[in-house]
């Protein structure tokens, strides 16, 4: 099967400035997830969808982050103004999403961001 | 909040010996918990994973414990091997209705020696 599709898989940015990230999905994962992993850390939740609606974004900086998943499939990271703590991999999950999941996540290869 | 931490953050081996990687979860509910390795730039990756409903579960030369009244869960290597050297993430989760929030410790670098 082919695996969750992450793109750019580099940016660099200003500070102040926005960056978007996109992410498509496991076909028929209906489940999906950001994490942001910063340098020699674990991954961390920001945001989980299910089809396209928003199940936890408890850790999410709304101030300055935001995605969406309009239509169930793809997703969209976005984040507006960048400061330089924002420095980190951005990785997309997806999973089934159906009782116990098998198998885990399946991670995509991720955005590495650096905002100088 | 929910909370997994891992020990040791680093770990050096000889080839051919085991490596023993250790985590403790805070939420009793929780009830799965698998285990990542991520080499250099690459996406973390399943290598094993274990249910609230088991205590063992091995593949190949790869095992993990779980003690649910300790809430704590573990990671075996045995006979490692150059190619085992990446960093090791440890997660906890609470899969409920289809939802699977999963906690990662800070991770476990590993440096197999030949």
């Amino acid at each position: 099967e082919a695996g969750v599709a992450q793109s750019p898989r580099y940016k660099i940015i200003e500070k102040r400035q926005s960056v978007a990230f996109w992410c498509n999905p496991i076909s028929g994962h209906a489940t999906l997830y950001w994490y942001q992993q910063i340098l020699g850390q674990g991954p961390k939740l920001l945001i989980q969808f299910q089809n396209n609606g928003v199940v936890d974004d408890s850790q999410l900086p709304k101030d300055r982050f935001s995605a969406e998943r309009l239509k169930g499939v793809d997703s969209t990271l976005k984040i507006q103004p960048a400061k330089l703590e924002d420095s980190a991999v951005y990785l997309c999950a997806s999973s089934l999403g159906q009782g116990y999941v098998s198998g885990g996540y399946t991670f995509g290869s991720g955005t590495r961001l650096t905002v100088v | 909040g929910e909370n997994v931490e891992q020990h040791p953050s680093t770990l050096s081996v000889q080839e051919g010996e085991s490596a023993v990687i250790k985590c403790t979860y805070s939420d009793s509910a929780s009830n799965y918990f698998p285990w990542y390795k991520q080499e250099l730039g690459k996406r973390p990756q399943l290598i094993i994973d274990i249910r609230s409903n088991v205590g063992e579960k091995k593949d190949q030369r790869i095992a993990v414990t779980l003690n649910k009244t300790a809430k704590h869960f573990s990671l075996h290597i045995t006979e490692t091997q150059p190619e085992d050297s990446a960093v090791y993430f440890c997660a906890a989760s609470k899969i409920s209705g289809g939802y699977n929030k999963l906690i990662f410790g800070a991770g476990t670098r590993l440096a197999v020696h030949p």
